[in-house]
């Protein structure tokens, strides 16, 4: 049973433009989220996190936006740039019980020159 | 910076063989995770271990087999391998329980 989704398997973009990448969960309990990226032959790299007390959280091009009600949390990259171009994963746990992390099937993004 | 270590990077073993997958975590940080991602699928977490004691358990088969030992390594133990424990096998490690994880490089095995 798949408790987080990334519905889009991938995404294209211009350069410059803004990457919305979505992200959906079924356990209410989970309560810390987690964005990676990853490049082919190498292990995902960490993004940004957000804990479920906030819904917003910025750091540089990155922000990731949690909206606990509908259970989905987004990452906007602002502007895209080539080399961001590479399979995004969210992630999530329910830090009250566990610290064993569920992830999505990914999204591939590609940022075009 | 130190980075999250695996060895070996490519593993090549035949069916009812066993394999040995090594993680040294980044020095200081105290908590390894263990995960398995198949060809187009999500990694999928197996096992993780906190100061050396296991603190969680996915979907690791009886076949399979972890520790972290007193300088914090890791070690995953596959026994009677079959085909479709051909994936890649990453290890990460945090520095304390609940942070974010960073990951290696992973493990490619490949079962004949």
């Amino acid at each position: 049973d798949q408790q987080v989704k990334q519905n889009s398997p991938s995404l294209s973009v211009q350069e410059g433009r803004i990457s919305i990448l979505n992200c959906d969960y079924t356990n209410s309990m989970f309560d810390y989220f987690l964005w990676y990226k990853k490049y082919p032959a190498e292990g995902p790299t960490f993004l940004i996190s957000i804990s479920s007390i906030k819904d917003k959280n910025e750091d540089g091009r990155f922000t990731v936006f949690l909206n606990k009600s509908a259970k989905h949390l987004s990452l906007h990259i602002v502007p895209s740039q080539p080399g961001d171009s590479a399979v995004y994963f969210c992630a999530a746990s329910a830090l009250r019980t566990g610290n064993q992390f569920y992830f999505g099937t990914g999204t591939s993004l590609t940022v075009i020159p | 910076a130190a980075g999250v270590i695996q060895s070996p990077r490519h593993l090549i073993k035949e069916k009812r063989e066993t394999a040995t997958l090594k993680c040294y975590p980044i020095p200081r940080h105290d908590t390894v995770y263990w995960y398995q991602q198949g060809p187009g699928q999500d990694p999928q977490f197996l096992i993780s271990f906190y100061e050396k004691m296991q603190s969680d358990k996915g979907s690791i088969p009886d076949r399979f087999s972890a520790q972290q030992f007193s300088d914090y390594h890791s070690e995953l133990n596959m026994s009677s391998l079959e085909l479709g424990d051909s994936a890649l096998y990453f290890c990460a490690s945090s520095p304390e329980w609940g942070n974010e994880q960073f990951f290696g490089p992973g493990t490619r095995l490949t079962v004949l």
